[in-house]
């Protein structure tokens, strides 16, 4: 059984720029979370997929995006970075979205935006 | 105001001691508790799970919730210097969306 990888592992962008972080999800998982981690502190809800299609969102803006393809690997896209867009980005793959369930996380992808 | 407020430590104890992290929460709508334990440059790793109140014991490990006071806690028998991690407790309502704490840094020194 093949866990939830993430690429790359590191990423230095400069601010106003594009980046695309993608996550495969463990086997027979079909539901992707994604989470950002700022520095010292917990992971933020940022959106999830299931089935391609988005299945909750949180407060982030709409620069912030995404997408799940037919072997349920997902994409966060950000567009016009920030400084503060730096962070360890995580995502979370679940077998279904239910609430309790566990959800296995990958190693994360971290952003530096300069 | 936070929904979760963990204290960050760092908590530096003797390999062998009783460890408690604990965090409060003001949403009264959480139902699920979870404590995830995670490494330096690796993901969180789900340690514990507990839904509405009660006690859950996992070898070494005790996870405690107390709905009415709105506080839940994690405890860790003999620890030893590979339980040398960031501790997050995370919760959610209905819905599969975590809210985590900021995260305890624990050391456990031989």
């Amino acid at each position: 059984e093949t866990g939830v990888t993430q690429s790359p592992t590191h990423l230095i962008k400069t601010r106003g720029q594009q980046v695309t972080l993608r996550c495969s999800s463990q086997s027979g998982h079909n539901t992707v979370s994604w989470y950002q981690q700022a520095l010292g502190q917990g992971p933020q809800f940022i959106f999830q997929y299931y089935r391609e299609e988005e299945n909750g969102r949180g407060n982030f803006p709409p620069r912030f995006s995404g997408l799940q393809f037919p072997n349920y690997s997902s994409e966060l896209n950000v567009n016009a970075l920030e400084l503060d867009d730096s962070a360890l980005y995580l995502c979370a793959s679940s077998s279904f979205p239910a609430p309790g369930n566990e959800q296995f996380f990958g190693p994360g992808t971290r952003l530096t935006v300069l | 105001q936070k929904e979760v407020e963990q204290d960050p430590g760092p908590l530096s104890v003797p390999e062998g001691a009783i460890v408690s992290l604990n965090c409060t929460y003001s949403n009264s709508a959480f139902q699920y508790f979870m404590w995830y334990r995670q490494y330096s440059r690796k993901g969180p790793e789900l340690l514990m799970y507990t839904y509405s109140s009660g006690n859950k014991e996992d070898g070494r490990f005790t996870a405690q919730v107390d709905k009415s006071s709105k506080y839940i806690s994690l405890f860790i028998r003999d620890s030893q210097p590979s339980d040398s991690a960031t501790y997050l407790c995370a919760m959610s309502e209905d819905t599969d969306k975590l809210i985590f704490g900021t995260g305890t840094r624990l050391q456990v020194f031989p």
